[in-house]
């Protein structure tokens, strides 16, 4: 079966700090990898995705990295805001030609100002 | 920016009682799922569902649950015989395609409370 968790349950940093979420996953035939971002009372909000023919892909102030060799994924967030505060998901997408996601267990991001 | 929007934000029934969950997807969106999150787990798939029919559904969608598309913006959960073990929080979600590129739009969720 497939696997995917965090690194860490709780990740607190000082505003304007970085910020790194970290991810490892078991499944090698998974081709589509995502970070979801989950406010209190919320659904889950798409922030960024990376297939595996990349390794880095960048957003606004969201780098994510995929190493496939040691099935690892990491969130990078530049000058961390005190909105940035949140659970997030490290997913990852089956092959089943459809959109099943397999979720991680998620890392709270906890940001003082 | 469009929303995927659910009703009703929460609700509570006895266990046995029949519950629907209502989903409105974005409109423009084709592709339209049901996940689950029970209190501190891990957010679950349930169900996909394209051109009016289920395309995947995992183990825990049994003869219990089902899916329907009564009109062209209603996307409903329906739970026959809820059980306490039901309780969860279930999240709504469209695409407008599937594949990259076209990432999952959650709703905020219903918050089902059995009895």
């Amino acid at each position: 079966g497939e696997s995917v968790g965090l690194h860490l349950p709780t990740l607190s940093v000082q505003e304007g700090d970085n910020s790194i979420i970290n991810c490892a996953y078991s499944n090698s035939a998974s081709d589509y990898f995502i970070w979801y971002k989950q406010e209190s009372g919320k659904g889950p909000q798409f922030i960024i995705d990376i297939r595996s023919n990349m390794d880095k892909r960048q957003g606004q102030r969201v780098t994510v990295l995929l190493n496939k060799t040691v099935k690892h994924l990491s969130l990078q967030i530049a000058a961390t805001q005190p909105g940035d505060s949140a659970v997030y998901f490290c997913v990852i997408r089956m092959n089943t030609g459809f959109q099943k996601l397999v979720f991680g267990t998620g890392t709270r991001l906890l940001v003082s100002p | 920016e469009p929303e995927v929007t659910q009703t009703p934000s929460h609700q509570v029934t006895q266990m046995g009682q029949e519950v629907i969950l209502r989903c409105v997807p974005i409109s423009n969106h084709l592709y339209f799922y049901w996940y689950r999150q029970i209190l501190g787990q891990k957010v679950e798939f349930l169900v996909s569902f394209y051109n009016n029919e289920i395309s995947e559904k995992s183990e825990i969608f049994d003869d219990q649950f089902s899916v329907e598309r009564p009109d062209g913006s209603n996307f409903t959960l329906k739970i026959r015989s809820t059980k306490l073990e039901d309780s969860a929080m279930y999240f709504c979600a469209s695409s407008a395609r599937t594949g990259n590129n076209s990432p999952l739009h959650f709703g905020n969720g219903t918050r089902l409370t059995v009895t």
